[in-house]
């Protein structure tokens, strides 16, 4: 069964404005990671923010992490036309094979140029 | 040269038939994944393998095997394939060290149908 959700499952914005995705899951976690999938491409890892963390940067994309609502949020701020694709939440969980990641089933962003 | 490849990247085939698809990496990882992709499902994991002696049952293994011949290639066989095992499959590969160590790397896919 699917650890993650995303809400939006798409989200169509113009560009230039900020996208905000967000992903729910339902167990412990050790870190979580986002995805981001162009049209039948490979995924590419963007971030990963830890247990421990709760809000993370790297250039235009900040993630924050709420353990207690089991939930966190993926902004892409300044959306560009490249920035279209299929984003993706997954968890690494605690115990056992810990390498292990359970992926949501996306949110489908399109910017409009 | 891509880290992740995948060989083929598009298969057409008949119910029965026996599929391999293979992955090689250039990576150095010792973990190697192997995933479906169908539209609406997000990635589900199909088996895993931790190093070439180790391998793991994911969480749609039914109608899948593996086998890991060397650190640097994994390959997922349908011994008899059935259109319900039409997706997009993906290898990847992480390291066990270092402090991104759950980061997945991903092959660029192969599509795989069923008739």
């Amino acid at each position: 069964s699917q650890q993650g959700e995303e809400d939006p499952q798409a989200l169509s914005i113009q560009e230039g404005e900020n996208a905000t995705m967000n992903c729910s899951y339902k167990t412990s976690i050790n870190n979580l990671q986002w995805y981001r999938q162009n049209s039948g491409r490979g995924l590419v890892h963007l971030i990963l923010i830890r247990s421990n963390e709760r809000e993370k940067h790297s250039g235009r994309l900040r993630v924050t992490l709420d353990t207690s609502k089991k939930s966190s949020s993926l902004l892409i701020t300044a959306s560009r036309a490249a920035d279209t694709a299929s984003y993706f939440c997954a968890t690494g969980l605690y115990g056992g094979a810990t390498n292990k990641l359970i992926f949501g089933t996306g949110t489908l962003l399109a910017v409009q140029p | 040269d891509a880290d992740v490849t995948q060989t083929p990247r598009n298969r057409i085939t008949k119910t029965g038939k026996r599929i391999m698809l293979e992955c090689s990496q250039t990576k150095g990882h010792d973990r190697m994944y192997w995933y479906r992709q169908d539209p609406g499902l997000g990635l589900r994991l199909i088996y895993y393998s931790f190093d070439v002696k180790d391998i793991n049952k994911g969480e749609i293994s039914d109608g899948y095997s593996v086998s890991r011949q060397a650190q640097a290639k994994f390959s997922l066989s349908l011994e008899s394939a059935i259109p319900n095992q039409t997706a997009l499959y993906f290898c990847a590969t992480s390291d066990a060290t270092g402090i991104n160590y759950n980061e997945q790397f991903f092959g660029p896919g192969t599509r795989l149908t069923v008739l």
